[in-house]
C-alpha cells in the first residue's frame, strides 16, 4: 500500500535554532516527491519538487534531500524564524498515478521566540 | 496570494441545509482539485476536472456534488452533511491536464462545520 509518513508530528523550536523534518514513503514505482508547508488557515503552498534524480534542492533556508534507495526525504530549515511556524507536509506521487498524489500528515512546527 | 480564490472562508451549516463553495482560479490553469482535509489527518482528494470534464470522483458520497461551469471556476454544492464532513476544504489547480506532475496552487480553503 502506497504510504507517506512524517516524523516527528509535531515540534518545538527556538527562534534562530535548526531543525529537521522526516519523510518516509513506500509509494512505488516513484515519480516526484514535494514539500509543502501550510500556514494555520491557509492551502498549502510548495517548497521543493524533487524527482528521482535529484539528491538535495534548497530554497532560501529550505533543503530537502532524497534517499530513493532508502525512500527517504528530510527538509532542513536553517536559523527558525517566527514566520516558519506552520505545518509542513511530505507528498508523493507514483509514475502512472494520474491524479493521485500522496500526502503525509504533516509536522506541525511552532517557532517560539 | 496563490491566484486561487475560495468563497466563503467559514461557513456553518446545519444537516439539512443546502450550500455551495465557490473556487476561482485566475492562473489561466485548465485542471482543478477538490480535497478535503480534517484535522491531523492527510489530505483527501475528493474531484478532479481537467478542461471541465470531471476525470476522478475518489468515492465521495453523494450528498458532495462538484460543478465545473468552465476552467476557471469549480463549485461543490452541499446537502444533508452529516458532523464528520466538517473539515476544511481546498480548491487546487494545475497548468494543463491533470497531473501529479505539475505543482498544485492551493486557495486559502473554506472552513466547513456541520453543527
Amino acid at each position: 500500500k502506497n504510504q507517506v509518513e512524517q516524523s516527528p508530528q509535531s515540534l518545538i523550536i527556538l527562534e534562530g535554532k535548526n531543525c529537521t523534518l522526516q519523510c518516509n514513503y513506500t509509494v512505488s514505482p516513484f515519480s516526484n516527491l514535494r514539500w509543502y508547508k501550510q500556514d494555520t488557515g491557509r492551502g498549502p503552498v510548495s517548497l521543493t519538487i524533487m524527482t528521482f534524480s535529484e539528491n538535495t534542492k534548497s530554497n532560501g533556508r529550505y533543503t530537502a534531500t532524497l534517499d530513493a534507495d532508502t525512500k527517504q526525504s528530510s527538509l532542513h530549515i536553517t536559523a527558525s524564524q517566527l514566520s516558519d511556524s506552520a505545518s509542513y507536509i511530505c507528498v508523493v506521487s507514483a509514475r502512472g498515478s494520474n491524479y493521485q498524489l500522496i500526502w503525509g500528515a504533516g509536522t506541525k512546527l511552532i517557532i517560539k521566540p | 496570494e496563490t491566484g486561487v480564490t475560495q468563497t466563503p472562508r467559514h461557513l456553518v451549516m446545519g444537516m439539512t441545509n443546502k450550500k455551495s463553495l465557490k473556487c476561482e482560479q485566475h492562473l489561466g490553469h485548465n485542471a482543478m482539485y477538490w480535497y478535503k482535509q480534517s484535522a491531523k489527518k492527510p489530505l483527501e482528494l475528493m474531484f478532479v476536472y481537467s478542461l471541465e470534464e470531471r476525470v476522478e470522483n475518489n468515492s465521495v458520497p453523494s450528498r458532495f456534488s462538484p460543478e465545473c461551469p468552465n476552467s476557471s471556476h469549480l463549485f461543490l454544492h452541499l446537502h444533508t452533511l452529516q458532523p464528520e464532513d466538517s473539515a476544511l476544504y481546498l480548491c487546487a489547480s494545475t497548468p494543463t491536464r491533470a497531473s501529479t506532475f505539475y505543482e498544485q496552487y492551493f486557495g486559502p480553503g473554506t472552513r466547513l462545520t456541520v453543527t
